[in-house]
C-alpha cells in the first residue's frame, strides 16, 4: 500500500502567491524528505526532515512534521513560475533497508 | 560536478528486443537505485544496490535484472521488454553517513517499446 499520500493532487496558483502541499504517511518513520521534479526529468532533494523535528526552513521552502498525525506539509512562500513542478514526499520507514517511499505527488502550476 | 549520469537519455526499442540502460556516479556513493516511473505516478522501486549486496523489491518482475560491476556504474537490463515497460527510468544514489540518506537522481531514461 502506498505509503505516503499527498493532497492536492493538483494545485493552480499565481505567481507571488504561497502554495501548501500536504502529505500523509502510515508507519513509524526516521524521516521524511520532500523532492520536486520538473516534467520529464529527475528528481531533486528539496528538505529532508527527522522524525524528532517539527518544523525545518530552506530558503522559500517551510517544512512541518506531526507524527502523531502521521502528516507533514510543505510550504512554498512567495510562488514564481519556475516553481512549477511535480513535488514529492518520501518517506524513510523505520527498518526499510535504505529505501525511501514516494507518495503519489503533487502537480504545482504557478501561473504568471 | 560531482553528479549522477544515465545514458541514454531517450531509448526506443521493440517488443521482446532486450535492452540495457546505463547509470553512472562520481558521488562515490555506497547505494545505487533503480525507478520505474509513469506518467504523473511515483516513482516505483525496482531494486537497489548497498555496496554489493543486491535487494530486489517482492514485485519487480523477473524480466528486470541488474548489475553492478563497480561503485560508479550500475546497469538495467530488461530482457524482454514489452508495452507495459514504456516509462522513465531514473537511477539515484544515496550515502548512509550522520542518518541523512537523501538521494540523488540523474535525469532518467525514457523508454519507448514499439
Amino acid at each position: 500500500s502506498q505509503q505516503g499520500e499527498e493532497d492536492p493532487q493538483a494545485l493552480s496558483i499565481q505567481e507571488g502567491e504561497n502554495a501548501t502541499m500536504n502529505c500523509s504517511y502510515k508507519t513509524s518513520i526516521n524521516n521524511l524528505q520532500w523532492y520536486r521534479q520538473n516534467s520529464g526529468r529527475g528528481l531533486v532533494h528539496l528538505i529532508l526532515i527527522r522524525s524528532n523535528e517539527r518544523e525545518k526552513h530552506s530558503g522559500r521552502l517551510r517544512v512541518t512534521l506531526d507524527t502523531s498525525k502521521k502528516s507533514s506539509s510543505l510550504l512554498i512562500t512567495a510562488s514564481r513560475a519556475a516553481d512549477t513542478a511535480s513535488y514529492f514526499c518520501a518517506t524513510d520507514v523505520a527498518g526499510s533497508n535504505y529505501k525511501l517511499t514516494f507518495g503519489k505527488g503533487t502537480l504545482l502550476t504557478v501561473n504568471p | 560536478d560531482a553528479m549522477v549520469i544515465q545514458n541514454p537519455r531517450y531509448q526506443v526499442t521493440q517488443f521482446g528486443k532486450p535492452v540495457t540502460l546505463s547509470c553512472s556516479q562520481t558521488l562515490n556513493h555506497n547505494v545505487m537505485y533503480w525507478y520505474q516511473q509513469k506518467s504523473s505516478q511515483a516513482p516505483k522501486l525496482l531494486f537497489h544496490y548497498y555496496d554489493k549486496d543486491f535487494n530486489n523489491e517482492a514485485d519487480t518482475p523477473d524480466n528486470f535484472q541488474s548489475r553492478r560491476p563497480n561503485t560508479s556504474f550500475c546497469f538495467l537490463d530488461i530482457r524482454s521488454p514489452g508495452l507495459g515497460d514504456a516509462a522513465m527510468y531514473l537511477c539515484a544514489t544515496s550515502t548512509h553517513s550522520g542518518g541523512y540518506n537523501e538521494q540523488f537522481f540523474g535525469p532518467g531514461t525514457r523508454l519507448t517499446v514499439l
